[in-house]
């Protein structure tokens, strides 16, 4: 079976710009997730999406970001307007429900704001 | 939030047995992981246990848990060349899906 796939594998933009991230997940995961690791710290989690609802989003920092899986497939990981504090890696990861159901993860994208 | 502390370097030579540690504070962990990172990739699951189970084996790779110190290790059997990467330690509660990460480990190995 085709991975987590994530979109782009890169981008560099300025600050107070916008930019959008995507990811697919494994095909029949209803679970999708969204992680970030900033430059020498943990890979942080920001938040779970159940199908299109998010079941938990405490993770994320601030009303700039928005996430969406409008029809609980792809997700969309939204920036607006972006900060140099941005900067770092962002992963997803998705999994089946059920217990003990583990999370495989895409290649992640690396974000660079200028 | 809770803790999940890891060595950041190891550096071992081709052949030899790594051990990777990790301990972690939350008590009510249940699912444990071990994650492996190459070089511009994804994270890679390589194994995880479960907290009521003291070991698990697979292959080359070998999981203690020590559940009363809340400790978590990662054996790796006469590592190779192509073992060099990170390894991130993650725990998840019963309390939800999200994954608490440690900073990771680097391991290099030399021929």
């Amino acid at each position: 079976e085709a991975g987590v796939t994530q979109f782009p594998s890169h981008s560099v933009i300025e600050k107070g710009q916008t930019v959008t991230l995507r990811c697919d997940p494994i095909s029949g995961h209803d679970n999708l997730y969204w992680y970030r690791r900033v430059m020498g710290k943990e890979i942080k989690f920001l938040l779970h999406f159940v199908k299109e609802s998010k079941q938990d989003e405490s993770g994320m920092p601030n009303n700039r970001f928005l996430a969406e899986r409008t029809g609980g497939t792809y997700s969309t990981l939204k920036v607006q307007p972006a900060e140099l504090e941005d900067s770092g890696v962002y992963f997803c990861a998705s999994s089946r429900t059920g217990t003990a159901q583990p999370q495989h993860f895409g290649d992640g994208t690396r974000l660079s704001i200028l | 939030g809770e803790d999940v502390e890891q060595s950041l370097f190891l550096s071992v030579r081709e052949g030899d047995s790594s051990v990777i540690n990790c301990t972690y504070t939350d008590s009510s962990s249940t699912y444990l992981y071990w994650y492996k990172q190459e070089p511009g990739a994804g994270l890679q699951l390589l194994t995880y246990i479960f907290s009521n189970m003291d070991m698990k084996q697979d292959q080359r790779l070998t999981v203690l848990l020590n559940k009363k110190d809340k400790h978590l290790s990662l054996r790796i059997a006469d590592t190779q060349t192509g073992d060099s990467a990170i390894y991130f330690c993650a725990e998840s509660s019963n309390s939800g899906y999200a994954l608490n990460f440690g900073k990771g480990t680097s391991l290099l190995v030399t021929p």
